[in-house]
């Protein structure tokens, strides 16, 4: 089984401050990890993804994330937040081992950066 | 924009009835995965189809049942519509086990 935890229902930041939004997972193989974000009534739009290598991921919008096996985290971050990142964003985790392409998500991290 | 499309934008079904749902796959992609986001919630992964066959499914009663194309689009049909199946549908294509793109999601509403 897989499992995603983000712990945070909202994080608030101010604009030009730096920001992390919080994941943990849960797999029985190896990770790959996913962060997304979601404005209101859109879909889901890719960020950035963990699959080997690097521990620190760079993505989309200034977005990076460190992965850390032994804490088993996937925490998505950037230096300086603008008031455009406020946005819903999930974590998602898939077994490497699994031969499907199932996602598991986190239940959302609201971001609200005020000016 | 991620090339996926989805089609209705928005639904209202009364209950018992039944739905379809349409998505159009981003060009190469040859995966389809479809989740149900209910209000407040992380998207829950329905099922995925490769190649016309059923790749994988969760947690979901039969009564959802998926359809993929010979040019990989894709549709969910829910029968018997419940209250609790309104939600945001989503689906999402892929090159095989690569990264999902997600399309816009369909809105249904049950009343």
């Amino acid at each position: 089984a897989q499992s995603v935890a983000q712990p945070e229902d909202q994080v608030n930041v101010a604009e030009g401050n730096p920001l992390t939004v919080k994941c943990t997972y849960s797999v029985s193989g190896n990770p790959y990890l996913f962060w997304y974000v979601q404005y209101p009534n859109r879909g889901l739009q890719f960020l950035l993804k963990y699959i080997t290598g690097d521990n620190l991921v760079k993505g989309s919008y200034g977005f990076e994330a460190e992965f850390n096996k032994s804490q088993t985290s996937f925490h998505l971050k950037k230096p300086s937040a603008l008031v455009s990142d406020s946005a819903l964003y999930f974590c998602a985790v898939r077994d490497a081992n699994n031969a499907g392409n199932m996602l598991t998500f986190g239940g959302g991290t609201r971001l609200m950066v005020k000016p | 924009e991620t090339g996926v499309t989805q089609s209705p934008t928005h639904l209202i079904k009364t209950r018992g009835q039944q739905v379809t749902l349409r998505c159009s796959s981003q060009s190469g992609h040859n995966t389809v995965s479809w989740y149900q986001q209910a209000l407040g919630q992380g998207p829950q992964f329905i099922f995925q189809y490769y190649r016309e066959e059923e790749n994988g499914r969760g947690n979901f009663p039969p009564r959802f049942s998926g359809l993929q194309f010979p040019n990989y689009s894709s549709e969910l049909n829910v029968n018997a519509l419940e209250l609790d199946d309104s939600a945001l549908y989503l689906c999402a294509s892929s090159f095989t086990a690569d990264t999902q793109y997600f399309g816009p999601g369909t809105r249904l509403t049950v009343l």
